[in-house]
Order: structure tokens, then sequence, then C-alpha cells
């Protein structure tokens, strides 16, 4: 089992729809849970980090944690062409600090 | 208000040469991480630094791979004897210090794309 799961799509979804990205992760102890986008080419490019269960908004970008059923997701609402990039879910390993990252999601939002 | 910055962006060398990346961390940070991002593949961890000290580098292949931070001066990673599978891009992170038992943000320099031919 991987650390930390994302399906690599790639996710289509036409414009001002809502874009759900999801990654589970492995280990319980797992405390900091961090979304990051990258286009091609370039470097990760954080979007949120969430601590707590429950819901984060940032504009358009909604992350939500459940530590219980070890899972953490990203809502892009309204999404726009810009939105188009491989997203990466990162987490903390226990005792240690330093991230652990999914495979990504690609991304693609249709005009 | 500078971010990470690395150099040099792109890095050609031949099969057996030295390579050495560098990365100097954003103002404030006392942390630094090396990710390698081989083509198609996601982000592995590499080593975590901070001044004058390697404190995580399970993520270091065993040989011809040394990182250091320095007093003064950026972070180096540096690759011995390059091969053609260390064809990658590196990225460096730095973060503020830690506080409890959370991971701070981690944020990313540009990268350096190395090739090996």
């Amino acid at each position: 089992q991987k650390e930390v799961e994302q399906n690599s799509g790639p996710l289509s979804v036409p414009e001002g729809a809502i874009a759900s990205l999801n990654c589970t992760y492995s280990d319980r102890g797992s405390q900091s849970f961090f979304w990051y986008r990258q286009y091609s080419g370039k470097s990760p490019e954080l979007i949120m980090s969430i601590y707590s269960n429950g819901d984060k908004e940032d504009g358009r970008f909604t992350a939500q944690l459940n530590k219980a059923s070890q899972y953490v997701s990203l809502l892009i609402r309204d999404s726009q062409p810009s939105d188009s990039a491989t997203y990466l879910c990162a987490v903390n390993r226990p005792g240690a600090q330093k991230l652990v990252f999914g495979q990504g999601t690609r991304l693609t939002i249709n005009p | 208000n500078a971010g990470v910055m690395q150099n040099p962006r792109h890095l050609v060398r031949r099969r057996g040469q030295e390579a050495r990346l560098r990365c100097s961390p954003m103002k404030g940070h006392s942390h630094v991480y090396w990710y390698r991002q081989l083509p198609e593949e996601g982000l592995k961890f590499m080593v975590y630094l901070q001044k004058e000290n390697i404190i995580d580098e399970s993520g270091m292949p065993k040989e011809r791979f040394s990182a250091e931070f320095p007093k003064e001066g950026p972070s180096i990673l540096r690759i011995q004897q390059v091969v053609r599978g260390d064809s990658a891009a590196y990225f460096c992170a730095s973060s503020p210090r830690h506080t409890g038992g959370f991971q701070e943000t981690q944020y990313f320099g540009p990268g350096t794309r190395l090739l090996v031919l």
C-alpha cells in the first residue's frame, strides 16, 4: 500500500463546474496535509494546508480532511481553464519533518 | 520578497561528471529540503538539512549523492559520477522553524533540470 494515494487521472471537468480531487494516506499519525498545484515543467505551488478535521475554504478552493477515514480532498469551484494542472497531495510522516507526496492527479478543465 | 532560489535552472552533464545544484532558502527560513522528480513520477524526498546539520538523509541514494548546508552560503546537492538515471528535476524547498509536532509549509524553488547525456 502506498503511503499517499491519488487517482492519477486524467480528470476532465467542464469550465464552471466543481472539480473534486481525492487523496488517501496510510499513516494514522500524520497531522499535516497539503495540496500543491504543479503546471507542466514548473515547480509545485502551495494551494492549501489543513491540519484539523473538517473543511477549510480559501477563495474557490476548499480542502476537506477526515482523519478517521484517512482521507483528504480538494474541491475547486467555478473551475477555470487556468486550473488545468497536476495536483499533488502531500502528507507529513509522523516524527519526521518531511513530506510524502502522492503521484498527483492531472486535471483538465474544458472550455 | 525573494522566494526560494535555485541555480542553475538547467544543467547538462556527461556520464561520469559531477553535478552541483545550489539552493538558497526563502528569507527567514532555516530548514531546507531536497526532492527529486523523475519524468512522469511524483516528488520523492531526498534530504532535510538545517544550517551545518543533516537532519534526515533517509531518501538519499547510498552512493554518489551528498548534501550540505553551510553556515554561510546556499545549500548544495552534489552528485558525483552522474549516470543517465540521475536525469530528473531536483527541487529544493524551505520552511521556517517547526512548532510542535506539525510540519510547517514547505515552499518550493523553481527546480534544476538535470540532463545526463
